[in-house]
């Protein structure tokens, strides 16, 4: 157990909806990292945020977006959902207390989006 | 932007063998790298990391050695166990920019 948790576990809607995933990171962890699992395109990263704040941006779609609360987890919105948006959404989270990269990254297990 | 090749996509061996498992990269800026084990329906675990002041790590029967002038990292995985059988990846990544890029993944299988 990586101490990551992720809600829900299973996710099956259609085309044209609007989904948030949830993301709850280690205790003490500033950074959560969203990435997409595929199988054509593999781990793909999607977006970092720290603190609260956007911090890099990766292969997201503009009908994607995400956010960290002051509580430190955080959401993914996927929005007018396509049927090659069905993979497996991971978050994990670091602490970069100081962010200087490098740190390990503990993943969740993950999400699995189906689009119908 | 930094991409990362990793070879073989499949690897069988019978348990007590080695397995080798081989990443480049293209970034010379990239200075982490880590290893993950996927199990089926799992998030990835990391199994080990190396950052590029080092040249070799080694836990338990795992090792990872890195070569920074050719730009490539691998995997040695010795007395290989059937609950090593999983998918792994490589990844790497820079110091100011945390995200991983990753590997497409080994499928390791070890046959007892």
């Amino acid at each position: 157990d990586s101490g990551v948790t992720q809600t829900p576990k299973h996710l099956i809607t259609a085309t044209g909806q609007r989904v948030t995933l949830r993301c709850s990171p280690r205790s003490g962890d500033l950074s959560v990292y969203w990435y997409q699992q595929s199988l054509d395109q593999g781990l793909q990263f999607l977006i970092h945020y720290y603190n609260g704040e956007e911090r890099a941006k990766g292969n997201i779609l503009e009908r994607f977006s995400a956010q960290q609360f002051p509580d430190l987890h955080s959401e993914l919105n996927l929005s007018s959902l396509e049927l090659g948006d069905s993979a497996l959404y991971f978050c994990a989270s670091s602490v970069d207390r100081v962010f200087l990269g490098q740190e390990t990254q503990y993943f969740g297990p993950g999400t699995r989006l189906l689009v119908l | 932007g930094e991409n990362v090749e990793q070879h073989p996509s499949t690897l069988s061996v019978q348990e007590g063998d080695s397995a080798v498992i081989k990443c480049t990269y293209s970034d010379s800026a990239s200075n982490y790298f880590p290893w993950y084990k996927q199990e089926l329906g799992k998030g990835p675990q990391l199994i080990i990391d190396i950052r590029s002041n080092v040249g070799e790590k080694k836990d338990q029967r795992i090792a990872v050695t890195l070569n920074k002038t050719a730009k490539h990292f691998s995997l040695h995985i010795t007395e290989t166990q059937p609950e090593d059988s999983a998918v792994y990846f490589c990844a790497a990544s820079k110091g100011s920019q945390g995200n991983l890029i990753f590997g497409k993944g080994t499928k390791l299988s070890v046959k007892p």
